[in-house]
């Protein structure tokens, strides 16, 4: 079954200063990767997704994400942080096979003036 | 874009009622929708699969005497919490997912609090 491993629970980083939050999955086996935001009590918003094409995948609210497959890894960036993006972030992915979406353990960034 | 409403958005209720959730898809039709139960500063726990017409799939571990679900629409999905308990209270999130696509759209969740 599929897997995804965010390894920081949360990321504090100054305003305006760039910030990558890492996402790696469990197989190399064809997936769709995508990216989460959650504000607090509020449902999920997609920031972005990867189904094909491109490796480098742009999103909403400038973030991006890369789709290594020979690592694995789909990491977020963006290059500099507002204190508006402040949130709980949750990579995922979906094997074509099960259709299953699974959830990583999700990053809480932190944005400080 | 496509939007997926919960209705309602909290509620509060007694030990032992039942309380009935709503996620409806307001611009498309979702053939499939999911519902997750997330507990505080964690992640999306996948309770069950619903295709609109058929009965639910639910993940082990989720009751499905206590968690009922019917999808009887295309555009809508209801979770019923039977007999709730305290340790019921959680915030609860569906996502519906587009006929034919695999993208899924959430709602907003909704916060039950059982005391």
């Amino acid at each position: 079954a599929q897997s995804v491993t965010q390894l920081d629970s949360q990321v504090p980083v100054f305003e305006e200063a760039p910030v990558e939050l890492r996402c790696n999955y469990s197989s190399s086996v064809s997936v769709y990767l995508f990216w989460y935001v959650q504000y607090p009590n509020q449902g999920l918003q997609l920031l972005l997704k990867y189904l094909s094409g491109s490796t480098l995948v742009k999103g909403i609210n400038g973030f991006e994400a890369e789709f290594n497959k020979s690592q694995t890894s789909f990491h977020l960036r963006k290059p500099s942080v507002h204190i508006s993006d402040t949130a709980e972030y949750f990579c995922a992915v979906i094997d074509t096979g099960f259709q299953k979406l699974v959830f990583g353990t999700g990053t809480r960034l932190l944005v400080s003036p | 874009g496509a939007v997926v409403s919960q209705h309602p958005s909290r509620v509060i209720c007694k030990s032992g009622t039942s309380v009935k959730i709503e996620c409806r898809s307001l611009d498309f039709q979702a053939t499939t929708m999911f519902w997750y139960r997330q507990f505080p500063k964690q992640s999306l726990m996948l309770m069950a699969t619903s295709n609109e017409g058929s009965k639910a799939t639910y993940e082990q571990g989720v009751e499905k005497d206590k968690f009922l679900i019917n999808h009887a629409s295309l555009t809508l999905s209801t979770l019923t919490v039977t007999s709730a308990h305290p340790e019921d209270s959680s915030f609860y999130i569906c996502s519906a997912r587009e006929t034919g696509t695999y993208e899924q759209y959430f709602g907003p969740g909704t916060r039950l609090t059982v005391t």
